[in-house]
């Protein structure tokens, strides 16, 4: 059965600061990975997708990377704001197209 | 605008009162979803279409039903509530699974069952 850890489960950074955010999963039998971001009271944003075939993306100060054989992801935030507190989650579709969460990097930064 | 609505956004209710979620996308999308988040458990698939009329079980279908009569809109049905289904309910689509396509969210639906 698929599973997928995120650590860490908390993370406060000065504003500015270049940060690291990963996510790990068992089985490497995924169509692709999801990064998504959640505010308090909202629904999930979809930030970055990465194909089964692709190794990273990258959307303005976010680059996130794909190695399907170590079962990893990581999500990389440049020049961190105050905006980017937030929960971050990533998900992997599975082979049976279920989307599996994991449970969540909570991101404080401070100004 | 492009989007999921869901609604209630709020609901509470009594044991055993069947009641309906709506969800509805407006952007012509094939792949809808349903999910609920506890805290400490995370975010759970309950049901999926990959279609019209096409449904399918995710990891926590137990006490709950969907159709897919038509495309844009995938109601989410608890024919008995009970307590342990008291959650944040969020609905999602995208355009094609097939095509790795983004999910978009609906804003939620905060349900209380007592």
């Amino acid at each position: 059965k698929q599973e997928v850890t995120q650590i860490p489960a908390a993370l406060s950074v000065p504003e500015g600061e270049n940060l690291v955010l990963n996510c790990s999963f068992t089985d490497s039998a995924i169509y692709n990975l999801q990064w998504f971001r959640q505010d308090p009271g909202k629904g999930l944003t979809s930030l970055l997708l990465i194909q089964s075939s692709q190794r990273e993306q990258t959307s303005g100060r976010l680059n996130a990377s794909l190695d399907k054989s170590s079962g990893r992801s990581t999500l990389y935030i440049a020049a961190s704001q105050p905006g980017d507190s937030a929960t971050y989650l990533c998900a992997v579709m599975d082979s049976s197209y279920k989307l599996i969460f994991g449970s969540g990097t909570r991101l404080l930064v401070r100004p | 605008e492009a989007q999921v609505t869901q609604n209630p956004r709020y609901l509470i209710t009594v044991t055993g009162k069947k009641l309906t979620v709506t969800c509805s996308q407006n952007m012509n999308h094939e792949y809808m979803s349903w999910y609920r988040q506890d805290p400490g458990l995370g975010l759970r698939q309950i049901y999926y279409s990959m279609n019209v009329e096409v449904t399918d079980k995710g990891d926590v279908p137990e006490g709950y039903k969907v159709s897919r009569k038509e495309k844009r809109n995938f109601p989410l049905i608890l024919e008995s509530p009970s307590p342990n289904q008291t959650s944040l309910y969020f609905c999602a689509s995208s355009r094609r699974w097939l095509y790795n396509s983004p999910l978009h969210f609906g804003n939620g639906t905060r349900l209380t069952v007592t």
